[in-house]
């Protein structure tokens, strides 16, 4: 089945403890992005990256950083977590750069 | 800046029904617009993805029209479904293409019985 994976789907952590939102596809997309999810503001990119060793910044990457060593995966990293990361947090991926989104079904992050 | 807007926030409606989700942006310089589907504790599921070149497009119960000029999408619900209930969220894709979307906060729709 084609899918997009993330793990965990739920988490609750401490300010300043490193954490790592993991991300898979198994449609051979080029293309992957990450985004988070706030009431009233809706989803904002945060990192994407257009293949293997190829990444950019999206419109919130502050506080996030990400790595593409292999095309399928896609980790968020957050290497010092602070209250206002919590939120909700979607990958996405898609063949063209242009094309059908296909997301993850989302990774809820609690920061204390 | 492109902005997206969905109005209404939310709507409840009685099984049956036919109904429109509308969808608004601010820059009508856009390269495609998609509508997804999202549901409680769910991702987000692709329904529909208009190309700026066209006018509509069409699934099942489910049709969407584009009318770039104006900065309008709505997306047509026919014969509507208590399983339709489910937050609608449109996103824009810029002119020039690209990963970049910018999405809307969503309908959430609630068909009853």
């Amino acid at each position: 089945e084609a899918q997009v994976t993330q793990n965990p789907r739920y988490l609750i952590t401490v300010t300043g403890k490193k954490l790592t939102v993991t991300c898979s596809q198994n449609m051979n997309h080029e293309y992957m992005s990450w985004y988070r999810q706030d009431p009233g503001l809706g989803l904002r990119q945060i990192y994407y990256s257009m293949n293997v060793e190829v990444t950019d910044k999206g419109d919130v990457p502050e506080g996030y950083k990400v790595s593409r060593k292999e095309k399928r995966n896609f980790p968020l990293i957050l290497e010092s977590p602070s209250p206002n990361q919590t939120s909700l947090y979607f990958c996405a991926s898609s063949f063209l750069s242009d094309g059908e989104l296909f997301f993850g079904e989302g990774s809820r992050l609690t920061v204390l | 800046k492109q902005e997206v807007t969905q109005i209404p926030a939310a709507l409840s409606v009685p099984e049956g029904e036919n109904l429109v989700l509308n969808c608004s942006f601010t820059d009508s310089a856009i390269y495609n617009l998609q509508w997804f589907r999202q549901d409680p504790g769910k991702g987000l599921t692709s329904l529909l993805l208009i190309q700026s070149s066209q006018r509509e497009q069409t699934s099942g119960r489910l049709n969407a029209s584009l009318d770039k000029s104006s900065g309008r999408s709505t997306l047509y619900i026919a014969a509507s479904q208590p399983g339709d209930s489910a937050t609608y969220l449109c996103a824009v894709r810029p002119g020039g293409g690209g990963n970049k979307l910018t999405f809307g906060t969503g309908t959430q729709l609630k068909v009853e019985l």
